[in-house]
C-alpha cells in the first residue's frame, strides 16, 4: 500500500500560472481533503469531498478549485496563481463514516512545497 | 466558530524531563487527534480521542481528553531526543458525526536537548 500519494513534490509558478495538484489514495477511503500549511499557522482546510461526487468549501477555499474525480483521486487546482498561495499542500484522505475506535483519523501525504514568484 | 489553541507553542526539554502539552477548543466536540511532524515531513497520526475521559499511551507519550473542560493534554514521560518534533491536536468540528473537518492548533514544536 503506498497511502495517500501526491504529485508534484515541488513547484515554482509565475504570478499568474495556473498548475493541479494531484492526488491519489489507495486505502478505499470515503472522504479526502486538501490542507495547505504556513509558517505559524498550523493547517488550514482549504476543500474537502466526504464521498465520491460531492466536494465542499473548507476554511480558506478562495483562490482554489477541486476535482473528484473518482474514489481514489482528489485534485487541486489554482486558476491564477498568487504570490499568497506560497505554502505547502498537504492531501488526505480518511474513512470518516464508519465509527469504531479509529474514526475519523486522516491519513496524509507527503505534500506539495509550492513557491509563487 | 471553532478555536483551537495549543500552548506552548515552543517547548525545550531536557532529556529525562516530564512535560505536558495543552489543547483547547471553544465548541463542543467530541473527537479529538494528536499528529507529529518531523521538519519536512508529513503528518503522522499518533492517537485518536473519542469520548470524554479517553486515554491514549504509547511509548513516553499518553493523551487524554475532557470533552466537559473542552480540553486535551498530551503527556511526555522521561523525554529523549528521538521526540523532537512538531506536535498538532486537531478537534471535529462536527459533533455527534464525522464530516472530517478537522481544525487544528498552531502546534508545538518540541526540542529535546541532551
Amino acid at each position: 500500500n503506498a497511502g495517500v500519494t501526491q504529485t508534484p513534490k515541488f513547484q515554482v509558478l509565475k504570478t499568474g500560472q495556473s498548475m493541479t495538484l494531484q492526488c491519489a489514495q489507495d486505502m478505499n477511503h470515503n472522504s479526502m481533503y486538501w490542507y495547505r500549511q504556513d509558517p505559524g499557522m498550523g493547517l488550514r482546510l482549504i476543500y474537502y469531498s466526504a464521498s465520491e461526487g460531492t466536494t465542499d468549501k473548507g476554511e480558506v477555499p478562495n483562490g482554489y478549485n477541486v476535482s473528484r474525480l473518482n474514489k481514489r483521486e482528489f485534485s487541486l487546482r489554482l486558476e491564477s496563481a498568487a504570490p499568497s498561495q506560497t505554502s505547502v499542500y498537504f492531501c488526505a484522505s480518511s474513512e470518516a463514516w464508519t465509527p469504531g475506535d479509529k474514526w475519523g483519523e486522516q491519513f496524509f501525504g507527503p505534500g506539495t512545497r509550492l513557491t509563487v514568484l | 466558530e471553532l478555536k483551537v489553541e495549543q500552548n506552548p507553542l515552543f517547548l525545550s526539554m531536557q532529556e529525562g524531563k516530564n512535560y505536558t502539552i495543552y489543547c483547547n477548543y471553544s465548541t463542543t466536540s467530541d473527537r479529538l487527534y494528536w499528529y507529529r511532524q518531523d521538519p519536512g515531513k508529513s503528518l503522522e497520526s499518533l492517537f485518536v480521542l473519542l469520548s470524554n475521559g479517553a486515554v491514549k499511551q504509547e511509548g513516553r507519550l499518553m493523551a487524554s481528553l475532557d470533552t466537559k473542560a473542552r480540553l486535551s493534554t498530551l503527556h511526555i514521560t522521561a523525554a529523549v531526543h528521538d521526540l523532537s518534533a512538531t506536535y498538532f491536536c486537531a478537534v471535529d468540528m462536527k459533533y455527534g458525526g464525522s464530516q472530517g473537518n478537522l481544525i487544528f492548533g498552531k502546534g508545538t514544536k518540541l526540542s529535546v536537548k541532551p
